[in-house]
């Protein structure tokens, strides 16, 4: 079956310490997306790739980190730098106007 | 920029009973429009599109149609289930260019349905 998954899905760490999620898609889809979604809010865009190797910045980049080495994968690495980096984590992948398909997310609790 | 403005919730129903959730949207051009579903714990679902005017999307009962002329993308279900608690996203697309697939999304509307 096609599709997203991300792991793990639930994450735990301590302040400080860099973390990186997971993200691999089957679909052959061009493009890829990394959301931030907090408790009783919407999705915030955190970086997106078009393309392997090349990416950019969404409306929350800063202390977030992502490569895009392979067409599958596009981890996220939430650095020390990220002041509140406890969320829950959405990848999707797209292909043109067909709409975006989400993974099953992983929730980061950092103390 | 381009936004999507959806009625505040929570929504609460009765089963059986007839669901709309509002969604409005501004942008330049024809977007593609979508409804997202969100359980919990879980990531988002696609649940329904459409790519242009008068377009009308449907799936497992949920209906909406693409209202250029009102600028609206509303949710529609005629006997919900409490099997349809979730939250429900409207969000738009514009093809091409830098903005390739990147959605704009609404705040989210919880529902709720009792038995």
């Amino acid at each position: 079956d096609g599709g997203i998954t991300q792991s793990p899905k639930y994450l735990f760490r301590k302040e400080g310490q860099n973390v990186t999620l997971s993200c691999e898609q089957n679909l052959n889809h061009d493009a890829m997306y990394w959301y931030r979604q907090d408790p009783g809010q919407g999705l915030r865009l955190i970086y997106y790739s078009q393309i392997v190797n090349d990416f950019q910045k969404g409306d929350i980049a800063e202390g977030y980190s992502v490569s895009r080495e392979k067409k599958e994968s596009f981890p996220l690495t939430v650095t020390s730098a990220q002041k509140n980096p406890t969320a829950f984590y959405l990848c999707a992948s797209s292909a043109d106007r067909a709409g975006q398909y989400f993974g099953p997310g992983t929730r980061l609790t950092v103390t | 920029g381009d936004s999507v403005t959806q009625m505040e919730g929570p929504v609460t129903l009765s089963e059986e009973a007839f669901l709309t959730i509002n969604c409005t949207y501004t942008a330049t051009g024809y977007p593609s429009l979508f409804w997202y579903v969100q359980y919990p714990g879980e990531g988002l679902q696609l649940l329904l599109k459409a790519t242009k005017a008068d377009d009308k999307g449907s799936n497992k009962g949920f209906e909406a149609t693409y209202r250029k002329e009102t600028t609206s993308f509303h949710l529609e279900k005629g006997s919900v289930q409490v099997s349809d608690s979730a939250v429900y996203f409207c969000a738009l697309t514009q093809a091409g260019g830098t903005s390739y697939g990147k959605l704009t999304f609404g705040q989210g509307t919880i529902l709720t349905v009792h038995p």
